[in-house]
């Protein structure tokens, strides 16, 4: 069964910086890819990030990257220059690629300081 | 740009009572999901659809059933409404199983 773990239920940072957000998960399919999502308070999951995991390249979207590292099974995710607007509950996710079944950890909740 | 619609954004209702929950995309999704969201416990999945009339358990489908009579279309259904299923329910629809999943704003349901 896959599992998906983050570690961190808040995290704080200050307006400008950077920070990782970490997600670590636990398959033993060889084939899958890997979802971060942003759900503000509002309660929409806005999706931020994909990962395949045959991607040899990390991804990136704008301020987003993700941190993959196949081996240790992790899946970070780096904001740079962190703004207000980043405030929210941010949940990693990952799909098998043999099945319709997405498996969430349990959030994040980041906290962006002025 | 996608759009994944869900009939209300807040409900409340009596224990006993029939719920439904409505969710409607306009992408052409052959998929679409359910999930309850927990403080704690993230996003947990309680049916997926991946076509018409066609029906897959989530890990939590107990006390929930769907209906997906329609494409566009994916309704879930407490037959008798209880305490515990107070909670966030969302609604997602991806494109192919590989595909990123598109999420509706979601309802929040307090059953009393």
């Amino acid at each position: 069964a896959q599992k998906i773990t983050q570690t961190q239920p808040g995290m704080f940072v200050q307006e400008k910086e950077a920070v990782t957000l970490d997600c670590t998960y636990d398959t033993s399919d060889q084939s899958y890819g890997l979802f971060w999502y942003k759900q503000p308070s509002s309660g929409e999951m806005i999706f931020l990030i994909y990962q395949g995991s045959y991607d040899e390249q990390n991804a990136t979207e704008g301020r987003y990257s993700l941190n993959f590292q196949k081996a240790r099974k992790s899946a970070n995710l780096v904001i740079s220059a962190s703004q207000l607007g980043d405030s929210a509950m941010y949940f990693c996710a990952m799909r098998a690629y043999n099945n319709n079944d997405m498996r969430f950890g349990a959030g994040t909740r980041l906290t962006v300081k002025p | 740009d996608v759009k994944v619609t869900q009939s209300s954004r807040y409900l409340v209702k009596r224990t006993g009572e029939k719920v439904f929950l409505e969710c409607v995309q306009d992408m052409d999704h052959e998929n679409m999901f359910w999930y309850r969201q927990d403080p704690g416990l993230g996003l947990r999945l309680i049916y997926f659809s991946y076509d018409v009339k066609m029906k897959e358990k989530g890990d939590i489908p107990e006390g929930y059933s769907v209906s997906r009579e329609k494409k566009e279309r994916f309704s879930l259904i407490l037959e008798s409404a209880s305490t515990n299923q107070t909670s966030m329910y969302l609604c997602a629809s991806s494109y192919g199983y590989r595909e990123t999943q598109y999420f509706g704003p979601g309802t929040r349901l307090l059953v009393l």
